[in-house]
């Protein structure tokens, strides 16, 4: 069973760029939830999707967005990036039937916005 | 929405004593919550998770309680063992699986 795997590890952007993170969900799963780890805190809720549509979001504005792929995978894209969008983003799968699931972490993405 | 605190921020404990951590939430909706493991470098974990209809559970040296009335629950790590060393979080949502609110954390460290 492969778990959730995440792209790249590391990112360094400047502020107003744009930027794509990737997500690969574990076997099995259909729902892909996104967090924003800033350091010293815990996860905040970004979105989840499920079916390939957005199933609920946190509180974040609409330059973050995502999209969900026939086979699960996700990715995750922050548009005109702020020095305050430095964090880890974390991806979790669960199975989502009739009811939630576990969620899964993957290792996270280590966004620097300079 | 909800509002979760965890308390203490940082926990020192020797080898073989017991560490425990409280989280308070404020959604009295909220049925489902875990505690979360994380490691330097690594995404964090599930350890052991509590539902609105348990007051305890317990796995092996890691227990949790749960009191809905007033709105706390309660990690508890007994003979606690350097692999314990990590940042844990507590989290609470209304449904499973969906829309995780996490604490800010503890670090715990055990010292040999």
């Amino acid at each position: 069973e492969t778990g959730v795997t995440q792209s790249p590890t590391h990112l360094i952007k400047t502020r107003g760029q744009q930027v794509t993170l990737r997500c690969s969900s574990q076997s099995g799963h259909n729902t892909v939830s996104w967090y924003q780890q800033a350091l010293g805190q815990g996860p905040q809720f970004i979105f989840q999707y499920y079916r390939e549509e957005e199933n609920g979001r946190g509180n974040f504005p609409p330059r973050f967005s995502g999209l969900q792929f026939p086979n699960y995978s996700s990715e995750l894209n922050v548009n005109a990036l702020e020095l305050d969008d430095s964090a880890l983003y974390l991806c979790a799968s669960s199975l989502t039937s009739g009811g939630g699931g576990e969620q899964f972490f993957g290792p996270g993405t280590r966004l620097t916005v300079l | 929405g909800e509002n979760v605190e965890q308390h203490p921020s940082t926990l020192s404990v020797q080898e073989g004593d017991s560490a425990v951590i409280k989280c308070t939430y404020s959604d009295s909706a909220s049925n489902y919550f875990p505690w979360y493991k994380q490691e330097l470098g690594k995404g964090p974990q599930l350890i052991i998770d509590i539902r609105s209809n348990v007051g305890e559970k317990k796995d092996q040296r890691i227990a949790v309680t749960l009191n809905k009335t007033a709105k706390h629950f309660s990690l508890h790590i007994t003979e606690t063992q350097p692999e314990d060393s990590a940042v844990y979080f507590c989290a609470a949502s209304e449904i499973l699986g969906y829309k995780l609110s996490f604490g800010a954390g503890t670090t715990v460290t055990v010292r040999a």
